[in-house]
């Protein structure tokens, strides 16, 4: 399987913070590296796909960039509703896996 | 509008099989490219993706889980069903279902609202 690991696992930032969240494969995974948004207690929302594509309706401050197997997520402006906890995914081969989560924190 | 609703017990004892249904619309699993499965999140853990069955009927599972996991499809009932034998407590989780727009990207364009299923005696 490939390994997909978050950093760091939890993060404090204030609204209007611009924050990075990084996730690296145990192998090069092309572009196929996926960003998700959870609130507790819900289900995950898709945010970015193939590294840096934005999923339609999702905010302009939310941007993806890498290859290979270094890739970030970058919140520019946090807003309050962004405090929850962020998950990447590679689809490069099955079983297609996630980081251990990102919770960004007031 | 895509919509997938998981449904089954909230309770199984240990070495009981699981079974859960996704029930979905707006789409064909029929579909190109088109595929449904199942991802799981322990309380206060990370997301563990199960197991995905595609448009041609192709199922991938994950390795470790692969001898207790089974994914079919009815495409008239417009349903995935995922079953899972000899559960433990481990095994406790809300489950989801998740649809995938595109096989050869690998995103998750929309998930149910997952459904909690707790092993215990």
């Amino acid at each position: 399987d490939i390994q997909m690991t978050q950093s760091p696992s939890s993060l404090s930032a204030s609204v209007g913070d611009r924050v990075t969240i990084t996730c690296r494969a145990s192998q090069s995974i092309s572009n196929y590296l996926m960003w998700y948004q959870q609130t507790a207690g819900k289900a995950p929302k898709l945010l970015i796909y193939d590294t840096s594509s934005l999923q339609r309706g999702v905010p302009s401050r939310f941007s993806g960039s890498g290859s290979g197997t270094d890739f970030t997520l970058t919140i520019s402006g946090l807003q309050p509703e962004d405090f929850v906890t962020y998950y990447c995914q590679q689809s490069h081969r099955t079983p297609w896996t996630f980081g251990q989560g990102t919770k960004v924190e007031i | 509008q895509i919509t997938l609703k998981e449904s089954g017990p909230t309770l199984v004892k240990p070495t009981e099989t699981l079974t859960l249904t996704c029930s979905f619309s707006g789409f064909s699993l029929s579909t190109s490219g088109v595929g449904v499965g199942w991802i799981r999140q322990p309380p206060g853990k990370a997301l563990e993706w199960l197991g995905f069955i595609f448009w041609d009927d192709d199922k991938r599972y994950s390795p470790s889980l692969k001898s207790r996991l089974t994914i079919t499809k009815d495409i008239s009932k417009d349903q995935v069903v995922l079953r899972m034998t000899d559960m433990d407590p481990v095994d406790t989780a809300t489950y989801y279902c998740a649809h995938s727009s595109d096989f050869w990207s690998g995103l998750l364009d929309y998930w149910g609202q997952g459904t909690l299923v707790t092993v215990s005696s």
